[in-house]
C-alpha cells in the first residue's frame, strides 16, 4: 500500500479482554515498530522487528503484551486482560532498513479500556 | 539507556521565529530527527541529521546539532499558524529503534 496501514482506527474494549492490533507496514520494509502513546505523553516504544533477526522486545511494560509479524510483513500486537492503564493510542512504523532515516507511521489504533 | 529531552511547550506570534530545543544522552547516536504531529494525527517526520553534520537547511526548517553538548534544535523561520503541533525529538544509533522525546507543543498566536 501507500503507506503504513493500522486497523482497527479506534477500539473499545472492556476490562480483562484480549484485544489485537493490527498493522501493515510499506511493502519492502524489513524494519517494523510498536510503540505507544499515552494522551499529552511521549511516544514510548514497545517492540521493534528487523527483518529475520529476534526482535527487541525490551519494551513491552508486561508479559500480557505480545507481538508477531508473520513472514517479514504484517504484524499484531496482542494485549491480553486488559487493564485500563493500557488505555493509549499505539503507533506502528517502518522503514526501509536499520538505521533507514525515515521511519513512515501509520494513524494509530486508539485504544480505551472501560 | 538512551534517554531524550525535550521542553513541554512555545508560543510564538505569527512570523517570528520558533526554537525548539532537544537534548540526548547517548553519544553513539548516528541519526537525529524531527517529527511533526497534527491534532488527530500520525507523526511525520519533517527532518533529519546525521551525527556528522551540525546543520541542515530545508526551507523554513533548520536543524542545528552540536554534537559535544549533545544538543538539537530546530528553527522555523516565518513561523505560521499551521504550524502549530507538536514536535517530537527522536535519535537512534542505527541498530536499535528511535528513542522519541515527550514532545514539545508549539502554540503559534495570530
Amino acid at each position: 500500500g501507500a503507506g503504513v496501514s493500522q486497523s482497527p482506527s479506534n477500539k473499545v474494549t472492556e476490562k480483562g479482554k484480549d484485544v489485537e492490533l493490527r498493522c501493515d507496514p510499506i511493502s519492502g520494509h524489513t524494519a517494523l515498530y510498536w510503540y505507544r502513546q499515552s494522551l499529552g505523553q511521549g511516544l514510548e516504544f514497545l517492540i521493534y522487528f528487523q527483518g529475520n533477526s529476534a526482535p527487541d522486545k525490551s519494551g513491552l511494560p508486561s508479559d500480557r503484551f505480545s507481538a508477531e509479524r508473520t513472514g517479514g510483513s504484517v504484524s499484531t500486537l496482542t494485549i491480553q486482560r486488559t487493564q485500563q492503564e493500557d488505555s493509549a493510542v499505539y503507533l506502528c512504523a517502518s522503514s526501509q532498513s536499520r538505521g533507514n532515516t525515515e521511519a513512515f507511521f501509520g494513524q494509530g489504533t486508539r485504544l480505551t479500556v472501560v | 539507556g538512551e534517554d531524550v529531552e525535550q521542553s513541554l511547550f512555545l508560543s510564538v506570534r505569527e512570523g517570528d521565529s520558533s526554537v525548539i530545543n532537544c537534548t540526548y544522552t547517548d553519544s553513539s547516536s548516528t541519526y537525529l530527527y524531527w517529527y511533526k504531529q497534527e491534532p488527530g494525527a500520525g507523526l511525520q517526520l519533517l527532518t533529519y541529521i546525521f551525527s556528522n553534520m551540525d546543520m541542515k537547511q530545508d526551507q523554513r526548517l533548520t536543524v542545528l546539532l552540536n554534537k559535544k553538548d549533545k544538543h538539537l534544535s530546530l528553527r522555523i523561520a516565518d513561523t505560521q499558524t499551521g504550524d502549530s503541533a507538536i514536535y517530537f525529538c527522536a535519535e537512534t544509533a542505527g541498530r536499535r529503534a528511535l528513542t522519541f522525546g515527550s514532545g514539545t507543543r508549539l502554540q503559534v498566536q495570530p
